[in-house]
């Protein structure tokens, strides 16, 4: 039981490149989430998802792109990338249903840096 | 404008002594609270949780204190270890669960 995977661990592109974060959970949770970490900030959510088949806009979600593929698989895709997205991103899934059950699980996160 | 502020970027404790951790919050229709620990190089993981309903809650040597009435909640940890050293996040929702707003963290140090 892995519980949440995410890949790259780092990465490093030039302003303007593309890229896809992977983001896997293997505990049948229906809710995911992506997350970027800023020094002083805090997480702030990106994109969530609440069940296959549906994203919505969290705080930050401008310049970023999702897909849930699937209930495992939720990416992150970032189409023109701009140094102000050098960040820490984490996933993070939940079951999603009843009040105990909004507990988040994370990833170990990507670090990207755009230069 | 952050909603969730934790004020203190870093606090040191010495083993087996309380370790006070304090956040404070903004919107007052934040009803559901949580804490988080993270180690480096790792993701965040859950500690411990209140619900506006209640102002307290327990769970081994981790408390939480909430007052609503002051827009505050603190996280105590008795006795401290030195394996508590980590940052320390706390998060506040309104309604969605799944919208949390998260402080900027506390990086705890538990001296031996």
């Amino acid at each position: 039981n892995a519980g949440v995977t995410q890949t790259p661990k780092f990465q490093v592109l030039k302003t303007g490149q593309s890229m896809t974060l992977q983001c896997a959970q293997d505990m049948n949770h229906n809710s995911m989430y992506w997350y970027r970490q800023d020094p002083g900030m805090g997480l702030r959510l990106i994109y969530y998802s609440a069940s296959e088949g549906t994203t919505d806009k969290g705080e930050v979600p401008n310049g970023y792109n999702v897909s849930r593929l699937n209930k495992r698989e939720f990416s992150l895709r970032l189409e023109s990338a701009a140094p102000s997205q050098t960040s820490v991103y984490f996933c993070a899934s939940s079951e999603g249903e009843g009040l105990a059950e909004y507990t988040q699980y994370f990833g170990p996160g990507t670090r990207l840096t755009v230069l | 404008d952050q909603q969730v502020k934790q004020n203190s970027p870093s606090l040191s404790v010495q083993e087996g002594r309380i370790s006070i951790l304090n956040c404070d919050y903004t919107n007052s229709m934040f009803d559901y609270f949580l804490w988080y620990k993270k180690y480096p190089a790792e993701g965040p993981t859950f500690l411990i949780s209140i619900s506006s309903i209640k102002d307290k809650n327990e769970d081994g040597r981790f408390t939480v204190f909430l007052n609503k009435s002051a827009k505050h909640l603190s996280l105590h940890i008795v006795p401290s270890q030195p394996g508590d050293s980590a940052v320390y996040f706390c998060a506040a929702s309104k309604y969605n669960f799944n919208k949390f707003y998260f402080g900027s963290g506390t990086k705890l140090n538990v001296k031996p």
